[in-house]
């Protein structure tokens, strides 16, 4: 069966730590993206990425870094994390070239105080 | 960047009878996907229907359907026979360049009984 997971489905840190959020996903996709969800602005895209140690940009880098270092796994980091911050973020996969869905995992719903 | 307009933010429907959701984007890109995806209050993302740029029928699954009027850039969602289970957010997603995706903001979508 299909499967993207996230570290924590809910996280509380204090404003100017460094907070990991982490996805593994288990079917051999190139594809990994990093959303953030907010009501009324749907899923923004943060950052995404086509293969090992690649990453791109998404429309709201500011403030993000990423890690794809083995092909199943992609990091999410906030290096300094602050009260705008707080959000749903959602982790999805993607096969390359497919005309098929992206594979959302539950998400990880962060608050930062 | 590309950008996806869903210009509804809120919908209501009457059981059993249709509705449509609208969906209008913007790229220079000749080849795209186009993706509905349903959003329920649980949090998970649900994908409906998918439609590619050279797809020259209108996609159909069940009682979801995609008006797709590419001179336009449009790609609306028609729901026949609303169910109160369809209330939920909808999402229209576009693909590009085979790894980048985006979403609109989101349409919620109310069924009345």
């Amino acid at each position: 069966d299909v499967k993207v997971t996230q570290s924590s489905r809910y996280l509380v840190k204090r404003t100017g730590e460094k907070v990991f959020l982490e996805c593994v996903q288990d079917m051999d996709h190139e594809n990994m993206f990093w959303y953030r969800q907010d009501p009324g602005l749907g899923l923004r895209l943060i950052y995404f990425s086509y293969d090992v140690k690649m990453k791109e940009k998404g429309d709201i880098p500011e403030g993000y870094s990423v890690s794809r270092e083995k092909k199943e796994r992609f990091s999410l980091i906030l290096e300094s994390a602050s009260t705008n911050q707080t959000s749903m973020y959602l982790c999805a996969s993607l096969l390359q070239g497919s005309i098929h869905e992206q594979y959302f995992g539950p998400g990880t719903r962060l608050t930062v105080t | 960047a590309q950008k996806i307009t869903q210009t509804q933010p809120g919908m209501f429907v009457q059981e059993k009878e249709a509705v449509t959701l609208d969906c209008t984007y913007d790229t220079s890109d000749p080849s795209y996907g186009l993706f509905w995806y349903k959003q329920p209050s649980s949090g998970e993302m649900i994908f409906l229907i998918y439609q590619g740029s050279y797809d020259q029928q209108n996609a159909t699954e069940g009682r979801y359907s995609l008006n797709f009027q590419k001179a336009r850039k449009s790609a609306n969602l028609v729901i026949s026979a609303s169910q109160l289970g369809d209330s939920a957010m909808y999402f229209c997603t576009i693909l590009y360049n085979n790894n980048d995706m985006r979403f609109g903001a989101g349409t919620r979508l109310t069924v009345k009984p």
